[in-house]
């Protein structure tokens, strides 16, 4: 069965930098297209971008551009979201989700893992 | 003004159905999207629900119950999902989504209260 399994909480200064994982299995890492949604305690969902593992193409929300990175190890069939610039108001937990490319069937989605950005 | 607006409450009684609705800003019409739903529960990443555009052109969740269904109410520009024979299980946050100017757009949920 598909799963994506997340790294684990994450507690940053201002001004630092988090990069969580999502590792995926039970399919063809590079058929599906991996996306990052975060959820700020008691608020909505938010989109920051999307990864095509086979090609390494990005797009990302444009109030992330310049401060967020996605990546992958096709070799360990693993998803990295990096967010630099921290402060307290992307203290949020964040969720990796897979999707077949250029649709919104986010059919499968991590656990989540809570990254708190505190002094 | 938001993309997509929700109300952020709804209650309804077991058994009965309850509409939610998604309403998109003027001049983003719906009947060119197709609109996502997601159910969140207290604690638990969300889950997909279906996709629909059009009575021909949708998608159900895998293991998503029919009682579930999606469809557009053009007059009101908005994306509405249905849920009959609502159960206390039902009780969650629900969210649309849709892809715009580039963006995957969530709305801001609703909570569905099952009384």
């Amino acid at each position: 069965q598909v799963q994506l399994v997340q790294s684990g909480a994450e507690v940053k200064k201002p001004g630092a930098s988090v990069k969580v994982s999502c590792k995926a299995s039970g399919y063809t890492f590079t058929s599906y297209d991996i996306n990052w949604v975060r959820q700020a305690t008691g608020q909505g969902l938010e989109w920051l971008g999307w990864m095509n593992p086979n090609t390494g193409n990005t797009g990302y929300a444009q109030k992330f551009q310049g401060r967020i990175t996605m990546t992958r190890d096709t070799s360990i069939n693993t998803a990295y979201m990096e967010l630099s610039s921290l402060t307290s108001e992307d203290t949020a937990v964040y969720y990796c989700a897979q999707n077949w490319p250029l649709t919104g069937d986010f059919d499968h989605w991590g656990q989540g893992t809570l990254v708190t950005v505190s002094s | 003004q938001a993309v997509l607006t929700q109300p952020s409450s709804l209650s309804a009684s077991p058994g009965a159905s309850a509409s939610l609705t998604c309403t998109l800003r003027s001049g983003v019409n719906v009947g060119t999207y197709n609109i996502y739903w997601f159910q969140q529960k207290p604690g638990s990443p969300p889950r997909y629900l279906l996709r629909y555009k059009s009575a021909s052109d949708k998608r159900q969740g895998s293991g998503v119950p029919s009682r579930f269904s999606g469809s557009k109410d053009a007059s009101a520009n908005a994306g509405i999902l249905l849920i009959s024979g609502l159960q206390s299980e039902d009780e969650a946050d629900y969210y649309c989504m849709l892809w715009h100017s580039n963006t995957w757009v969530f709305g801001g949920g609703t909570k569905l209260a099952v009384l």
